[in-house]
């Protein structure tokens, strides 16, 4: 059973560029999220996904969207790139039937890695 | 949401226990306690959860305290693969599975 995959593993881009990152959830998962992951940090969370819809956002500007496909897999964008924008991006899948107050542990890819020039 | 304390970084000789401790003192009765460690540059891996029980995997045990405010995650046997930082997080009621990452520990396993 593959679990949570990412792509690309690494991305360079120039300051002022679109970029798009995709993720796969684990078999049976259907919610998604995103993390931006800075250098000596821990991961921030961007925003989640469930029935295709933005369910969740985190503190992140309007240059950050994203989408979720009826398979359950995700894009995240991010439109003119800045250099603070270089991280790793983190990708978590959860499983569905999730209620408020259950604890369902979420599995995380091994992330796309952005780097902004 | 309630926020995490941690140290930021622990040393532990290779097949010890280690002890990782957490402060969560503004937890709120229906919050869970969640555990994940990331090796470096890898995505954060599940290690265990508990709501008030003391609870116990093939990878860990996580003791929390009677009043909730503090808990323990204990590796009872480290090795060199157990070097990493270990998130202690606090589950954001009604905010399906968002999760809070704080700045971790960083556990040094030494031979």
């Amino acid at each position: 059973d593959a679990g949570v995959t990412q792509s690309p593993t690494h991305l360079i881009k120039t300051r002022g560029q679109q970029v798009t990152l995709r993720c796969s959830p684990k078999s049976g998962h259907d919610t998604v999220s995103w993390y931006q992951q800075a250098l000596g940090q821990g991961p921030q969370f961007i925003f989640q996904y469930y029935e295709e819809e933005e369910r969740q956002r985190g503190n992140f500007p309007d240059r950050f969207s994203g989408h979720q496909f009826p398979n359950y897999s995700s894009e995240l964008n991010v439109n003119a790139l800045l250099l603070g924008d270089s991280a790793l991006y983190l990708c978590a899948s959860s499983p569905p039937g999730l209620a408020v107050g259950t604890s369902y542990e979420q599995y995380f890819g091994p992330g796309t890695r952005l780097t902004v020039t | 949401d309630a926020k995490t304390t941690q140290p930021p970084s622990m040393d532990c000789a290779e097949g010890r226990a280690a002890n990782l401790p957490c402060n969560h003192s503004t937890i709120s009765g229906n919050e869970y306690v969640y555990w994940y460690r990331q090796i470096h540059s890898q995505g954060p891996q599940y290690i265990i959860h508990g709501l008030k029980n003391n609870e116990t995997n093939e990878m860990a045990s996580l003791i929390i305290t009677e009043d909730r405010k503090s808990s323990t995650l204990i590796l009872p046997h480290a090795t060199l693969r157990d070097t990493a930082v270990y998130y202690c997080i606090v589950r954001a009621p009604y905010n399906f599975n968002k999760f809070y990452f704080g700045s971790g520990t960083k556990l040094n396993v030494k031979p």
